[in-house]
């Protein structure tokens, strides 16, 4: 039992390239997030899926994409990436929305 | 603007000592709370989740939820090296599939 997932740990990308995020849980949760951390903000939440076949912005979601690709996986995607993008990726699971959230071990990007 | 709000510290706690972090919430209709610790480099890692008014206790750590104060507090009793990290406090929006985490309280036990 892995519990969340994430691809890659670590990358490094130019200004204007894209990339995807993976994330997978194998808890059989019904709902997944995207957060970004960066110093001194905390946690703030750029996208969620309250369950399969469903996807909502969250406080941050702009200039990024996300599919829920099944009940295991959602991916983010960084269609164009700028260095205010530079921060540390955190996707997180729950049973249901709303309820405790289990973390991913993070995705440390830096865009130069 | 719904608000978890936490003192960014950082605390300074002696070894064996009782570490209290405390956090307050905004929106009143919250019924869902909780508590995760986050070590430098690493993902948050829940620790306690709360529901109802009063103390809920597991091992060293006792979490306190007073709804109508609106105020949730952890307790780390005789705190160890180990329990230096963030703690972030985390509540429901009300009747939402999200839950709102507060900027976090940074923790540090002394020997």
């Amino acid at each position: 039992n892995a519990g969340v997932t994430q691809t890659p740990k670590f990358q490094v990308l130019k200004t204007g390239q894209s990339m995807t995020l993976q994330c997978a849980q194998d808890m059989n949760h019904n709902s997944m997030y995207w957060y970004r951390q960066d110093p001194g903000m905390g946690l703030r939440l750029i996208y969620y899926s309250a369950s399969e076949g469903t996807t909502d912005k969250g406080e941050v979601p702009n200039g990024y994409n996300v599919s829920r690709l099944n009940k295991r996986e959602f991916s983010l995607r960084l269609e164009s990436a700028a260095p205010s993008q530079t921060s540390v990726y955190f996707c997180a699971s729950s049973a249901r929305g709303g309820e405790a959230q289990y973390f991913g071990p993070g995705t440390r990007l830096t865009v130069t | 603007q719904k608000e978890v709000e936490q003192n960014s510290g950082p605390l300074s706690v002696p070894e064996g000592a009782i570490a209290s972090l405390n956090c307050t919430y905004s929106d009143r209709g919250s019924q869902s709370f909780f508590w995760y610790r986050q070590y430098s480099g690493k993902s948050p890692e829940l620790i306690m989740s709360i529901y109802s008014n009063g103390d809920k206790e597991d091992g060293r750590f006792t979490a306190q939820l007073n709804k109508a104060s609106q105020y949730v507090s952890l307790l780390i009793r005789d705190s160890q090296p180990s329990d230096s990290a963030t703690y972030l406090c985390a509540s429901q929006y009300s009747s939402a599939s999200k839950i709102i985490f507060g900027s976090g309280t940074r923790l540090s036990i002394r020997p």
